[in-house]
């Protein structure tokens, strides 16, 4: 069963432009929610994460939207970079430290 | 090293062998998960480390698995029997207590022939 899905499963957008990658969770006993960032060769590494008691986190270019009634969580990334060509991962767990459920992943392009 | 090291970062075995793949953490932390990354798909949760014992071994798909962490630090992931459907790249993370963010290795590229 999987519990936490992510769409789209790639993605291709201008420089400058916004990358908005989505997930939905079953599980609500989860209650940390992580996105990481992985690049080829790589292992993911950790981009910005939210918990339930907030609707939004904002960390430069990186936003995360959360709604908990719905039971899904976004990322946005603001002014995309050639850079930030990437496969990104939305996550769940049911607390901080415990093992995380993750998304089947979202490749972005940047196009310069 | 200031990062997670895996070795060895890739491995070619034959069905039926036996397999030992090597995770050192980042020093102190206390957390060490293992998780297997299959291609074009997110990492999918194996067992998971507090300290010496295994707190979660939940994900380890079959008794061909194992994993030991004999002193708190380093862990090896043991895999017997190996089949063709083990080929992954097995990633190792490394974590302080309870705070969330896993560090992790560029992993071990399994491929069982």
């Amino acid at each position: 069963q999987q519990q936490v899905k992510q769409s789209p499963q790639s993605l291709i957008v201008q420089k400058g432009g916004i990358s908005i990658i989505n997930c939905a969770y079953e599980n609500t006993a989860f209650d940390y929610f992580p996105w990481y960032q992985q690049f080829p060769g790589k292992g993911p590494a950790l981009l910005i994460a939210i918990r339930p008691d907030v609707s939004e986190k904002k960390e430069g270019r990186f936003t995360i939207s959360f709604n908990k009634s719905a039971k899904q969580f976004s990322l946005h990334i603001m002014d995309s970079q050639p850079g930030d060509s990437a496969t990104y991962f939305c996550a769940a767990s049911r607390a901080a430290g415990n093992k995380l459920t993750f998304g089947g992943g979202t490749r972005v392009l940047v196009k310069p | 090293g200031a990062g997670v090291s895996q070795t060895p970062s890739n491995k070619v075995t034959e069905k039926g062998k036996y397999v030992e793949l090597r995770c050192d953490p980042i020093s102190g932390h206390t957390a060490l998960y293992w998780y297997r990354q299959s291609l074009g798909q997110g990492p999918e949760f194996l067992i998971y480390f507090q300290g010496t014992g295994a707190a979660d071994d939940s994900g380890l798909p079959n008794d061909r698995f194992f994993a030991v962490r004999p002193e708190g630090s380093v862990s090896t992931l043991k895999i017997q029997r190996t089949e063709r459907g083990d080929s992954a790249v097995y990633l190792c993370a490394s974590s302080l207590m309870n705070t969330g963010e896993l560090f992790f290795g560029e992993g071990s590229r399994l491929t069982v022939l």
